[in-house]
């Protein structure tokens, strides 16, 4: 089973900061891995597919890079409605695989 | 729109079993593979199960396999999972979810799930 590690775990930052969120995997999943968003009470959403692409309707200020191992989840300037649990999640292998998320909270 | 609505959820005891049912509207049911997903209260995601368009295929996580079955009815745009032997650690929520635009996979749809509490 591929296992993926998020950091950190909580991100705490001002409004029109840059959040880094770092999504690594224990093994090479290409770049088969999505993002998603999970506000409180809500159920997950799509941000950005195959690493690098956004999903419909994604702002322009998320961004996603990486391939193999590393991965990162860019949110340039940061607004409040951001406030929300982040996760990885490969496609790459069977069983697929959620990283544990990092929680992004606004100063 | 897309809407997948989940039901069937509720509390049952350890060793117990419960059926729970996704019904996918505005979109061709039959075309699109789909899974289960689970999140734990307070916790993360986890994959459960997938299930291709035609049932030919499935697939299930180390956790669950063996006590819980996924099928589908294309006739009925349904989805459906089979929960048996409950343990207290399969409570959670549980979404149906499906990867329409962006490969069979990449999850951008989602139901807003029903919740399994599995009592000890």
């Amino acid at each position: 089973e591929i296992v993926l590690t998020q950091s950190p775990a909580t991100l705490s930052l001002s409004p029109g900061e840059r959040a880094t969120l770092s999504c690594r995997a224990s093994q090479s999943v290409s770049i088969y891995l999505a993002w998603y968003q999970q506000k409180p009470g809500q159920a997950p959403g799509l941000l950005i597919y195959d690493a690098s692409n956004r999903a419909t309707g994604i702002p322009a200020r998320f961004s996603g890079s990486g391939s193999g191992t590393d991965f990162t989840l860019t949110i340039n300037s940061l607004e409040p409605e951001d406030i929300a649990v982040y996760y990885c999640q490969q496609r790459s292998h069977w069983p697929l695989t959620f990283g544990g998320g990092t929680k992004v909270e606004i100063k | 729109e897309v809407q997948l609505v989940e039901s069937g959820g509720g509390l049952v005891q350890r060793g117990g079993s419960l059926r729970l049912s996704c019904v996918a509207s505005g979109l061709t049911f039959r075309n699109y593979s789909m899974n289960w997903v689970r999140q734990a209260p307070g916790k993360g995601l986890e994959w459960v199960s997938y299930i291709s368009s035609n049932s030919r295929a499935m697939y299930y996580g180390d956790s669950v396999k063996g006590r819980f079955t996924i099928s589908r009815d294309n006739a009925k745009n349904s989805l459906y999972l089979q929960l048996n032997s409950l343990r207290a650690e399969d409570t959670a929520v549980y979404y149906c979810a499906g990867g329409l635009w962006f490969g069979e996979l990449t999850f951008d749809y989602w139901g807003l799930g029903t919740l399994v509490t599995v009592s000890s």
